[in-house]
């Protein structure tokens, strides 16, 4: 039992390269949600999926695209990466709707020059 | 949107305790805590549900007051492990994690 994997760990970009960050679950949850971490800062919430084939803007969705390719699979993509971008993103599988814990992947750290 | 947290650090002996205020500008109706160690991921704590029910995980209980839009995290008789940030959570529509509160624990 994995629990909440991400890949990479750790990327570096140029800007205006794209790319695809991955995240699975495997503790069967419905709801998965894709975070980013500023230094010193908490976490903003980019795009969140309720479900198998919803997903909805968060907080901070400009720049990226999200796929929830399956139960399983939430991805987050960068199509053109910017500096503004460079930061820590957190992947994290939810156990329900309003009563949730939230379970986090170990994170991937992104620098974009 | 975003809970507004204080202190926004605080450092503390062993054995000291210390109280991190959580705040929101909307209605709650629920609270959740969680604490994340450097260069780790958030592990939640605990969730607080409308009621003003306390709850309690290891030395580390929390308040929930709906009426104030505000929450509490109490951590009594501090160890080392505490060290870390913790943050409050709020939900509208979607979640918002607060400004965080950075606790250092020293011997």
């Amino acid at each position: 039992n994995a629990g909440v994997t991400q890949t990479p760990k750790f990327q570096v970009l140029k800007t205006g390269q794209s790319m695809t960050l991955q995240c699975a679950q495997d503790m069967n949850h419905n709801s998965m949600y894709w975070y980013r971490q500023d230094p010193g800062m908490g976490l903003r919430l980019i795009y969140y999926s309720a479900s198998e084939g919803t997903t909805d803007k968060g907080e901070v969705p400009n720049g990226y695209n999200v796929s929830r390719l399956n139960k399983r699979e939430f991805s987050l993509r960068l199509e053109s990466a910017a500096p503004s971008q460079t930061s820590v993103y957190f992947c994290a599988s939810v156990t329900g709707w309003m009563q949730e814990t939230q379970y986090f992947g170990p994170g991937t750290r992104l620098l974009v020059l | 949107q975003q809970p507004v947290q204080s202190p926004q650090a605080v450092i503390l002996r062993e054995g000291e305790d210390a109280v991190i205020n959580c705040s929101s500008s909307k209605a709650l109706y629920s609270v959740h805590w969680y604490r994340q160690k450097h260069g780790e991921a958030p592990v939640f704590l605990m969730i607080l549900l409308k009621g003003g029910e306390q709850k309690g995980h290891e030395k580390i209980s929390a308040s929930f007051n709906e009426k104030k839009q505000q929450s509490s995290l109490y951590l009594t008789a501090s160890q080392l492990s505490y060290s870390g940030t913790y943050f409050c959570g709020t939900e509208d529509r979607q979640f918002y994690f607060g400004t965080g509160t950075s606790l250092t624990v020293i011997p």
